[in-house]
């Protein structure tokens, strides 16, 4: 089965610029995750999606981050503006969402904010 | 709040030493534990897991976990390392009671010097 894809692996902003991130899922998954990873650190989890709903953005700097994930697939990850410390990897993964709590990892966006 | 802790945040070993890296947890109730790798420019990878049942697990690459639930445990384990097993490795416990939360180790940097 196909893993979860992101895209881009790589990116390179300057600071107050904006920047989006795109996942897509592995397919039937219905829980999509959004993690920041700094370098040394696990992850922190930014927002949980069941289907197209939130059910955690506890740890989502609302001021400057978003997500969406419009019909329940793909999802976004938006950034505006960013800032230095915004410098991480960003890992997107999903899991069935119903009785299984593994969760499956894509390869994860390398932001890097000048 | 559910907390999880390694021990040993950086470790230096020769091959075919053995390796017990440590993780407790803080949750008293129903959990799920996993022991996840993440080996230099790639994405998070499953190592093993335990939801219930015998409490030693094995997962990929020879790894094993015995889950010690009177010690909050689930310490990962090898018998003989390799140059390939070098790694950041993670320990996460779900918090089945708050949106099946995965709640991250802050990771042990695994070095095996050939």
């Amino acid at each position: 089965e196909a893993g979860v894809a992101q895209s881009p692996r790589y990116k390179i902003i300057e600071k107050r610029q904006s920047v989006a991130f795109w996942c897509n899922p592995i397919s039937g998954h219905a829980t999509l995750y959004w993690y920041q990873q700094i370098l040394g650190q696990g992850p922190k989890l930014l927002i949980q999606f069941q289907n197209n709903g939130v059910v955690d953005d506890s740890q989502l700097p609302k001021d400057r981050f978003s997500a969406e994930r419009l019909k329940g697939v793909d999802s976004t990850l938006k950034i505006q503006p960013a800032k230095l410390e915004d410098s991480a990897v960003y890992l997107c993964a999903s899991s069935p969402g119903t009785g299984s709590f593994e969760q499956y990892f894509g390869p994860g966006t390398r932001l890097t904010v000048t | 709040a559910q907390s999880v802790s390694q021990h040993n945040h950086h470790v230096i070993l020769s091959e075919a030493a053995s390796l017990e890296l440590g993780c407790n947890y803080s949750y008293g109730g129903t959990v799920n534990l996993f022991w996840y790798v993440q080996y230099p420019g790639q994405h998070l990878q499953l190592l093993l897991k335990y939801f219930s049942g015998d409490p030693l697990v094995k997962g990929i690459k020879g790894f094993e976990a015995e889950f010690i639930k009177s010690k909050f445990s689930f310490n990962l384990r090898k018998p003989s390392v390799q140059w390939s097993d070098t790694a950041e490795y993670f320990c996460a416990v779900v918090d089945a009671g708050n949106n099946r939360k995965l709640i991250w180790g802050l990771g042990t940097s695994l070095a095996v010097n050939p």
